[in-house]
């Protein structure tokens, strides 16, 4: 079973509307949760971080956390064509420096 | 504020050789890690260094070394380089407490 799963899409919205980017971990004792936009070519960026269960909100971002479930999520709202890229889920094992990412969800924003 | 650099930008090996890639952060962070990336795979941790002095291993360690040089600098070492080591290599590095990886622009390595 890996660490943490994503769907690997590709997922496809319409400009304007709610992206819905999911992702599972396995190990109930992780930690913290962060999500990453990648651009093609590009290395990945930091866009949230997540350490207790709820919702977290900044900006046009919000990241869900429901540790119970092992889920986190992240809602892009009014996408814009430049949100189109992958996103990749990461997980903190402990609080120690072992992380492990998921294969990442691609997102096309349709202008 | 460069943030995180990494040298080379490409590179391209023939199987057996060896080299260094460079990492350098300037933003007095603490921990600083080696990624690899490869399609359907995803980024996965090679080593890291939680601070200056210490170094352990991540997922994937075997065929690498490291050295943390001093707070700024973590070099990823492939003594004898394998055409499963093609791939993109990534250097981030991370403050105390949030864990938060800030990620340089990467390298693109060839092993033929």
């Amino acid at each position: 079973q890996k660490e943490v799963e994503q769907n690997s899409g590709p997922l496809s919205v319409p400009e304007g509307a709610i992206a819905s980017l999911n992702c599972t971990y396995s190990d109930r004792g992780s930690q913290s949760f962060f999500w990453y936009r990648q651009y093609s070519g590009k290395s990945p960026e930091l866009i949230m971080s997540i350490y207790s269960n709820g919702d977290k909100e900044d900006g046009r971002f919000t990241a869900q956390l429901n540790k119970a479930s092992q889920y986190v999520s992240l809602l892009i709202r009014d996408s814009q064509p430049s949100d189109s890229a992958t996103y990749l889920c990461a997980v903190n094992k402990d609080t120690g420096n072992q992380f492990y990412f998921g294969t990442g969800t691609s997102l096309t924003v349709i202008p | 504020n460069a943030g995180v650099t990494q040298t080379p930008k490409f590179q391209v090996l023939k199987t057996g050789q060896s080299m260094t890639l460079q990492c350098a952060q300037d933003m007095n962070h603490n921990s600083m890690y080696w990624y690899r990336q490869d399609p359907g795979m995803g980024l996965r941790l090679i080593y890291y260094s939680a601070s200056e002095g210490t170094t352990d291993k991540g997922e994937v360690p075997n065929g690498y070394n490291v050295s943390r040089l001093n707070k700024r600098e973590f070099s990823l070492r492939l003594e004898s380089a394998a055409p499963s080591q093609t791939s993109v290599y990534f250097c981030a590095s991370s403050g105390y407490l949030l864990y938060e990886q800030y990620f340089g622009p990467g390298t693109r390595l060839t092993v033929t």
